[in-house]
């Protein structure tokens, strides 16, 4: 079926550091890919998107691009700062279900 | 977008006992669903909501044990029925609005501990 696999957390970062977060997919058919981002005591909230190969989201900083030959969607960041910590979700959803597989969730701390 | 509320926002419950979560939705959307975060955890599909019929329930989640309804487009209920402390764990409603199946917005979810 189909599978999300994240880089295992905690990761820290002095702010101003670069971030990435790996995520890589396995999917039937052409899946979206969504980052999502969960900051503390806060609900989940859709950070970026995209749903075509070589499709760039990008959003408040953060750009991932949907890598079809490698099955990626690597979340980027070129300065984090402390409000970036959170912990941040790679997502799919394939066909028309609206169904979302998460993967297992990457907890970012920026320390000043 | 679409504004989502739901009550609970916390609770603790003994075991044996049954809770009702309640989700509303400030406009009529196309498709519900109801997650599960366990501690520590990533987000697990329950059941999708479905206007007006039963339910579509993962696999390893069942209607006697997680009874849903949703009886218009913008309002559905998740059970959490005989509780024990392994169903402790944050309750999120989400939804998708509009013609996109490709963009979730999720409520603030429900925490709830059973001891």
């Amino acid at each position: 079926g189909d599978s999300v696999t994240q880089m295992e957390g905690p990761v820290t970062l002095s702010e101003e550091a670069f971030l990435t977060i790996n995520c890589t997919y396995t999917a039937t058919g052409y899946p979206s890919l969504f980052w999502y981002v969960q900051y503390p005591g806060e609900g989940l909230q859709l950070l970026l998107k995209a749903t075509k190969a070589d499709d760039k989201g990008s959003n408040k900083g953060f750009e991932a691009t949907y890598r079809k030959e490698t099955t990626s969607f690597h979340l980027e960041k070129g300065s984090v700062q402390v409000s970036d910590s959170a912990v941040y979700f790679c997502a799919l959803s394939s066909g028309n279900t609206g169904k979302l597989i998460f993967g297992q969730g990457t907890t970012l701390q920026v320390k000043p | 977008s679409a504004v989502i509320s739901q009550k609970p926002s916390r609770d603790i419950c003994q075991r044996g006992t049954s809770l009702t979560i309640q989700c509303q939705v400030d406009s009529q959307v196309t498709m519900m669903f109801w997650y599960r975060q366990q501690p520590g955890q990533s987000l697990t599909l329950i059941a999708t909501a479905n206007q007006g019929s039963e339910a579509t329930y993962e696999s390893g989640f069942v209607i006697d044990k997680f009874p849903i309804s949703r009886p218009n487009l913008t309002f559905s209920t998740l059970t959490v029925s005989n509780m024990s402390p392994e169903d402790s764990s944050i309750y999120l409603c989400s939804v998708t609005a509009g013609s996109s199946y490709n963009e979730q917005f999720f409520g603030p979810g429900t925490r709830l501990t059973v001891l």
